[in-house]
């Protein structure tokens, strides 16, 4: 059971707006800790996509956007595109466990 | 650019400790904690710990029990080892560079399976 919590997986048509949300905790994002955003392809290392709840690294398309409101966060993919399919984590500080922590995953298909 | 590269031994006994290098070019190893990060095939992404040059290390309070890191800035290297392992822990072990509590950017990763 991950501390944060995302769907399995969301589905979406090309050119559609999907959202992917996070719910974290007290703990977390509710103590005001950044949530982080990352990018997995089958067989290659995680991408970072959000940084800082809100902010795009060099390289990482404008239809990606993160935000953060309570204990809840949400990455949103605007203009869906076929390349978009992947498994996107979410990412944070725990001030209860110490540690960093990650949600489960979730699969986002291109119909 | 940064570059992280995970190396160890592929397979590994149940009960025997795991020992992995991960080499980082492209930017002083002493400016940053770096991280271990591992993925069990099928499954999501569990944070093992982070270290800092000066030995300053962050462990996932799961597994502190039976992991420690070194960094060697000599040879750009930063080292974890795990000991007692049991199949559970067969997953890609990956190292990351820690930026601003988030992790960018990630080695390919090394797979480690625990098989006798």
């Amino acid at each position: 059971q991950s501390v944060l919590t995302q769907p399995p997986s969301v589905s979406g048509a090309p050119g559609q707006r999907v959202i992917i949300p996070c719910t974290g905790t007290s703990s977390n994002f509710g103590a005001g800790y950044d949530v982080h955003w990352y990018q997995q392809v089958p067989a290659t290392p995680p991408k970072l996509l959000i940084y800082g709840t809100t902010n795009r690294p060099s390289g990482v398309p404008d239809r990606f956007s993160g935000s953060k409101s309570g204990t809840s966060a949400s990455l949103a993919i605007t203009g869906l595109q076929t390349e978009d399919e992947a498994d996107y984590y979410c990412q944070s500080y725990d001030a209860s466990l110490r540690g960093w922590v990650f949600g489960g995953g979730t699969k986002l298909t291109v119909l | 650019q940064v570059q992280l590269q995970e190396s160890g031994p592929g397979l590994v006994k149940p009960s025997e400790t795991l020992s992995l290098t991960c080499h980082v070019s492209g930017v002083s190893i002493t400016n940053y904690y770096w991280s271990w990060i591992r993925q069990p095939p099928g499954k999501g992404l569990e944070w093992i710990g982070n270290v800092y040059h000066s030995g300053n290390a962050n462990y996932n309070p799961s597994l502190k029990s039976r992991v420690t890191f070194s960094v060697d800035t000599g040879k750009k290297e930063v080292t974890l080892k795990m000991t007692s392992l049991t199949a559970a822990d067969t997953a890609v072990y990956y190292c990351a560079r820690v930026v601003a509590e988030g992790f960018d950017p990630w080695g390919q990763g090394t797979l480690v399976t625990v098989s006798s």
